[in-house]
């Protein structure tokens, strides 16, 4: 089973500065099958990044994915108010879906 | 536009019984997986498994096999998560969404099941 680490648990930032968001995955992951989530309080999650690195239809270009194997990076460039939520990412492969343990962008 | 539109908020004591459903529009239900999603009180998004509503092919996580049972009613793009005998540690919120591309594209708005005597 392919377990996923997200790092720092809690990033603290400012609106405007610049938020690096790390996943680590266990073992090696397709980059085809690696995503990212957005969660607000109260809110369903939803759908930020696939494939390591394309935006889903509406997603600003501040948010970039990258990486490749275990190691994946979600950018958001610029952070605006809108931005402060948890963050997930999502691996397809093995047993067929997790997701990692989150991290929280606050303020 | 694609639509997952969910049932209420539960209140269930331990050991009952509970189903709840997740009706699909927007799209052709019977060729995108299901998936359902599960969020305890303050902690992360555990996936729980997914079916094919155009044959009802299910898989489970491990850690659901047994737990729950997922199922379809294509004739009304409906899915379903059910329990037959609640606990405590059931309380969470439980999402339903479409799975594209291998993605959780769309989501529903979720439904929380709480489990209290």
């Amino acid at each position: 089973e392919i377990v996923l680490t997200q790092s720092p648990g809690t990033l603290s930032l400012s609106p405007g500065e610049r938020a690096t968001l790390s996943c680590r995955a266990s073992q090696s992951v397709s980059s085809s099958y690696l995503a990212w989530y957005q969660q607000k309080p109260g809110q369903a999650p939803r759908l930020l990044i696939y494939g390591t690195s394309t935006r889903a239809t509406g997603i600003p270009n501040r948010f970039s994915g990258s990486g490749s194997g275990t190691d994946f990076t979600l950018t958001i460039n610029r952070l605006e108010p809108e931005d402060f939520a948890v963050y997930y990412c999502q691996q397809f492969g093995s047993p067929l879906l997790t997701f990692g343990g989150g991290t929280k962008v606050e303020i | 536009e694609v639509q997952l539109v969910q049932s209420g908020a539960e209140v269930k004591e331990p050991g009952g019984s509970l189903r709840i459903s997740c009706k699909a529009s927007g799209y052709t239900f019977t060729t995108y997986w299901i998936g359902w999603v599960r969020q305890m009180p303050g902690k992360g998004l555990e996936w729980m498994g997914i079916i094919y509503p155009g044959d009802s092919e299910t898989r489970y996580s491990p850690s659901f096999q047994g737990q729950v049972a997922i199922s379809v009613d294509k004739s009304i793009n409906t899915a379903y998560l059910q329990w037959s005998s609640l606990k405590a540690s059931d309380t969470a919120i439980y999402y339903c969404a479409r799975l594209a591309t291998m993605v959780f594209d769309y989501w529903g708005q979720g439904a929380l099941v709480t489990v209290s005597s």
